[in-house]
């Protein structure tokens, strides 16, 4: 069976920091991967997805950038945080076919200060 | 792009009634309507979804209804229980091979069910 885990759970960094963000996925190949993030009590936006490895397409324009360095991990970074960085970050997977049954992994809670 | 209303925000409900949560989508191409359940500080998980080729799907006490002529689908849980208290998320998409198969959200609905 299909697994996806994320790490850390949760983190708190200081205002300008770098982040990396790490989802690995077991059981499955070639999937589609997501990254959204979910505000306190909103919904999800989603950031960045990708259908292979080395390629990534971005959502919304923002601090934070992806890569896909192997077929099941993708990687969420940015250089330097800013507050509005902070939220509840999800990866997710697809098997990439033609069917769009989306699995989220547990998060990463990220607390910018 | 395709645009996702959700409601109500909050439902609250006794134990042992149903709950109803609508959503309407924008883009007629949208074909696959997938449910989530989100609980405190989890990712959310799946829970049922539907086609564009059938108009009610149905797993024990959860149901969904999709009218695509209005662009409107609904989740239906009957006989709730405590542990149906969490936040429900509609989406939808258009299933297209090679087109990244991204969802697009609504809002999410607290259902809180009441002892």
């Amino acid at each position: 069976s299909q697994t996806i885990h994320q790490w850390p759970a949760t983190l708190v960094q200081p205002v300008g920091s770098p982040l990396s963000l790490e989802c690995t996925v077991e059981g499955t190949s070639n999937p589609n991967l997501y990254w959204y993030r979910q505000a306190a009590g909103r919904g999800l936006q989603l950031l960045f997805y990708s259908v292979g490895i080395g390629q990534i397409s971005s959502e919304v324009p923002q601090n934070l950038s992806a890569s896909r360095p192997q077929d099941r991990q993708f990687i969420l970074s940015s250089k330097k945080l800013l507050l509005s960085d902070s939220g509840f970050y999800l990866c997710a997977w697809t098997s990439g076919g033609l069917y769009n049954e989306q699995f989220f992994g547990p998060g990463t809670r990220l607390t910018v200060l | 792009g395709e645009n996702v209303e959700q409601h109500p925000s909050t439902l609250s409900v006794q134990e042992g009634d149903s709950a109803v949560i609508k959503c309407t989508y924008s883009d007629s191409a949208s074909n696959y309507f997938p449910w989530y359940k989100q609980e405190l500080g989890k990712g959310p998980q799946l829970i049922i979804d539907i086609r564009s080729n059938v108009g009610e799907k149905k797993d024990q006490r959860i149901a969904v209804t999709l009218n695509k002529t209005a662009k409107h689908f609904s989740l239906h849980i009957t006989e709730t229980q405590p542990e149906d208290s969490a936040v429900y998320f509609c989406a939808a998409s258009d299933e297209v091979t090679g087109g990244g198969n991204k969802l697009t959200f609504g809002t999410g609905t607290q259902l809180k069910v009441e002892l």
